[in-house]
Formats: structure tokens, C-alpha cells, sequence
């Protein structure tokens, strides 16, 4: 089983249409959680860091579900620049480890 | 602020032939190294990390190794290349966040520009 499991995708949305992606982990013991944006042919970078109240950053919503072991992302009044490969990030404290999902693809439409 | 350097960013190499690729960060001190890499399409899978000079963790045995000659430096090398070490090579340090009363959260990785290897 992989460490984080992601829905490939692709989304293929309108702009200003709100659009949310999960994201699954597999170690209950994962401590620390990301949401990273990676475009085309250039290297990921930091999108939000999730924390367990819930956090927002502008249109951008993500939560965590210790539970059930899940993480969301939600892109509201989604805009072409939206578009890009958006991977859910879990990580340990003391393991050194980073475990990436394989990525969304999300495709805003004009 | 703290900035990571890697080079070459793209480079054409036969199969056979040895590689290595660099990665230097500045601003910070003793940061924990990470080299992922991204073949075509695919997810990022990491390679090796490093917490200190000299120590270098593998985390897929194949024919690439890494070094750590300085606190700020990370090399990727081959002696032989593959047509499958073909991909998106990443340099990576991490932060950590000091949380109080002693305690540290693992804080995101930092990426570096990456370096595009093609086997021919």
C-alpha cells in the first residue's frame, strides 16, 4: 500500500468553479501534512501547510481528517492560473521522511 | 533568506557515461538534504537525505550515490548511467519549526530548481 494515495485526476473545471481534492496516508502516526503545487516542467513548491483546526489561506481551504486519515484540499472561484499538478505531502517528526503523493491534475477551462 | 542552487539544470548524457549533479543552500546551517527524483509523469520518489556531513541515508539501492562533502552541499553521482536514470532530479532542505517548551515540528521542504537528465 502506498505511503499517500491521490486521485490522478485530471479535473477539468470552469473558472470560478470550486473544486476540492483528498488525499489519504496510510501511517496514523504521520504528524506533519503539505499541499504543494508543482506546474508544468518546474520543480514543486509550498502551497499551504495543513494543521489539524483547519486553515485558509485567501481561496484556498485545506483540512485534516485524523480519523479518517485523509487530507482535502478546496479551490474556490478557481482561476487558469489555478492550473497545475497539486500534491498532498505527509511527513513524521524523527523519520527525515517526506512522502509525496503521485499529484491532482487540474485543468481550469476558460 | 535562505536559497538552494542546483546545476547543471538540463543535461544530455549517453548510457555508460558517469554523472553528477550539485546542489548547494544558502542561508541556513546544518539542514537536513534530500535528493528526489521525478521520472516522466510519474510521482517524486526520493533518493537519498542527509542530516549532517557525511551521513547519507539511501533509500532506493541503484547505481546513484550521494555525498556530503560540506554542511551546505549535496552531490548526486554516477559511475555508469542507465537508460532508466532518465527523469527530473530535485535538491531539497528542510525546515523545522520550533514549537516551545523544547518540542520541534518537521516544517515543508524547500525545492531547488531541478535538474533534467536525459539517457540516450
Amino acid at each position: 500500500r502506498k505511503e499517500v494515495e491521490q486521485d490522478p485526476g485530471p479535473f477539468n473545471v470552469p473558472e470560478g468553479a470550486t473544486v476540492a481534492f483528498n488525499c489519504t496516508y496510510s501511517n496514523s502516526a504521520s504528524q506533519s501534512f503539505f499541499w504543494y503545487r508543482q506546474d508544468c516542467r518546474k520543480e514543486p513548491k509550498l502551497l499551504m501547510s495543513v494543521y489539524s483546526s483547519g486553515n485558509e489561506d485567501g481561496r484556498f481551504t485545506a483540512q485534516l481528517n485524523r480519523a479518517s486519515q485523509y487530507i482535502s484540499l478546496l479551490i474556490r472561484d478557481s482561476k487558469l492560473s489555478d492550473s497545475a499538478t497539486y500534491l498532498c505531502v505527509v511527513s513524521s517528526w524523527g523519520f527525515n521522511k517526506f512522502y509525496f503523493g503521485s499529484g491532482t491534475k487540474l485543468n481550469v477551462k476558460p | 533568506s535562505q536559497t538552494i542552487h542546483q546545476w547543471p539544470a538540463t543535461l544530455v548524457q549517453p548510457v555508460g557515461s558517469p554523472l553528477s549533479l550539485e546542489c548547494t543552500v544558502e542561508g541556513t546551517s546544518n539542514p537536513n538534504l534530500y535528493w528526489y527524483r521525478q521520472a516522466a509523469g510519474r510521482g517524486l520518489q526520493l533518493l537519498f537525505y542527509s542530516v549532517g556531513i557525511g551521513q547519507i541515508s539511501s533509500e532506493v539501492p541503484q547505481n546513484l550515490s550521494a555525498s556530503r562533502p560540506q554542511d551546505r552541499q549535496f552531490i548526486l553521482s554516477s559511475k555508469k548511467l542507465l537508460l532508466s536514470d532518465s527523469g527530473f532530479y530535485l535538491c531539497a532542505w528542510r525546515t523545522d519549526i520550533e514549537k516551545g517548551r523544547g518540542g520541534w515540528d518537521t516544517g515543508e521542504l524547500f525545492f531547488g530548481e531541478g535538474s533534467r537528465l536525459t539517457v540516450l
